[in-house]
């Protein structure tokens, strides 16, 4: 059962446009989001986060959208930059059935920023 | 300061053959983590440790067993390994921890052990 989906496994655009980067949920309790960003050989790193009472954060050229109403987030690049190329995980914070707190992550989305 | 760091960064083993993944973060945080990705499969959660003294199972325990041997080090151990754990390994830690006990933060990854089990 996946919890967090990324529905696209790859996404093409050319630099500066906009890149917009999805992902749907299931669990209403979710209340936190996150997006991460994972080059090759290397670990995620964070990018952006928003809270479920919020409906969008930005920083720089990052703005992540949520409609909670939908269990649907977004996140936007713009405008995209060659060393955007990347995976983009989104993850969404919940409670285990210990009570402690744990992301549940999508399956990721290849950007490709084309020149 | 490091972050977390894992070793090795490879290693390919033999069906049957045991070891021992370590992990060490320098951020004295409370809470570390380990999960495999797989293509298509994202990134899933093997074990966790919400604090020094204390390991729960994630999504994907069977097969895996951990130590947290201080606040700092994380370990997984593979008793017998199988094909179906070839994968890369990450390590995680963050301050997330119980609910409520304090303000949300990010997890800050290692750079993955890639491991192929023949």
């Amino acid at each position: 059962d996946q919890q967090v989906k990324q529905n696209s496994p790859s996404l093409s655009v050319q630099e500066g446009r906009i890149s917009i980067l999805n992902c749907d949920y299931t669990n209403s309790m979710f209340d936190y989001f996150l997006w991460y960003k994972k080059y090759p050989a290397e670990g995620p790193t964070f990018l952006i986060s928003i809270s479920s009472i919020k409906d969008k954060n930005e920083d720089g050229r990052f703005t992540v959208f949520l409609n909670k109403s939908a269990k649907h987030l977004s996140l936007h690049i713009v405008p995209s930059q060659p060393g955007d190329s990347a995976v983009y995980f989104c993850a969404a914070n919940g409670i285990s059935n210990f009570g402690n707190e744990k992301l549940t992550f999508g399956t990721g989305t290849r950007l490709t920023i084309i020149p | 300061n490091a972050g977390v760091t894992q070793t090795p960064k490879f290693q390919v083993l033999k069906t049957g053959q045991s070891m021992t993944l370590q992990c060490a973060q320098d951020m004295n945080h409370n809470s570390m983590y380990w999960y495999r990705q797989d293509p298509g499969m994202g990134l899933r959660l093997i074990y966790y440790s919400a604090s020094e003294g204390t390991t729960d199972k994630g999504e994907v325990p069977n097969g895996y067993n951990v130590s947290r041997l201080n606040k700092r080090e994380f370990s997984l151990r593979l008793e017998s390994a199988a094909p179906s754990q070839t994968s890369v390994y990450f390590c995680a830690s963050s301050d997330l921890g119980l609910a409520g006990a304090g303000p949300y933060n990010e997890q800050f990854f290692g750079p993955g052990t890639r491991l192929t089990v023949l």
